[in-house]
């Protein structure tokens, strides 16, 4: 059981490139999150989904976009990568049930970006 | 926006000793609540949770306590061990009429002396 993947697990991108981070996930969990952490500092939501098809702005979306085409992969890109965006990415994942909607989240081993 | 606490503050503990760390959240409506402890380089991993019609809840030698009088939740880590040196993060869930958005404090840093 692989959990959360996370592709690539690192990238460095010159100003003004773009790229897409994936996440995928094989445990049939509904919800979706892309975080960044920066040095020393905590998880910032960026974007959510709540299920195929769906997405929502987190605190940071600025800069970024998301698609969730499929259950199990949550796309997060960079259309214009800039230096601020250098960041560990976080993907999490967790599981919606009928009588049971909150549920931990899983992450991944995270993205670690640098943008020059 | 509503945000689970915003800086890392660092906790020295000497081996053996009991630890608390604190957590102030500010959505009065979460009413789910995780910690998670974070290794260097590693992606966060769940240590225990809390649901709002709940004050305390124990683990293997965790304990969280939840005060939603003053919005705080602590976890206790019992006969801290080199390996509990982590960041720590509380986590927030509004119910899902609230959005949903799975929102994290900044965590604090653990460091065990031996």
């Amino acid at each position: 059981n692989a959990g959360v993947t996370q592709t690539p697990k690192f990238r460095v991108l010159k100003t003004g490139q773009s790229m897409t981070l994936l996440c995928a996930q094989d445990m049939n969990h509904e919800y979706m999150y892309w975080y960044r952490q920066d040095p020393g500092m905590g998880l910032r939501l960026i974007h959510y989904s709540v299920g195929e098809g769906t997405t929502a702005k987190g605190e940071v979306p600025d800069g970024y976009n998301v698609s969730r085409l499929k259950k199990q992969n949550f796309l997060l890109g960079l259309e214009s990568a800039a230096p601020s965006q250098t960041s560990v990415y976080f993907c999490a994942s967790s599981f919606d049930s009928a009588g049971n909607p909150n549920t931990e989240a899983f992450f991944g081993q995270g993205t670690r970006l640098t943008v020059v | 926006g509503e945000s689970v606490g915003l800086h890392l503050p660092t906790l020295s503990v000497q081996e053996g000793d009991n630890s608390i760390i604190n957590c102030a959240y500010s959505n009065s409506a979460s009413d789910y609540f995780i910690w998670y402890k974070q290794e260097s380089g590693k992606g966060p991993q769940f240590i225990i949770d809390i649901r709002s019609n709940m004050d305390k809840r124990q683990g293997q030698r965790v304990t969280v306590l939840l005060n939603k009088t003053v919005k705080h939740l602590s976890l206790q880590i019992a006969a801290t061990q080199p390996g509990d040196s982590a960041v720590y993060f509380c986590a927030e869930l509004p119910p899902k009429a609230a959005g949903n958005k799975l929102t994290f404090g900044g965590g604090t840093r653990v460091l065990v002396k031996p």
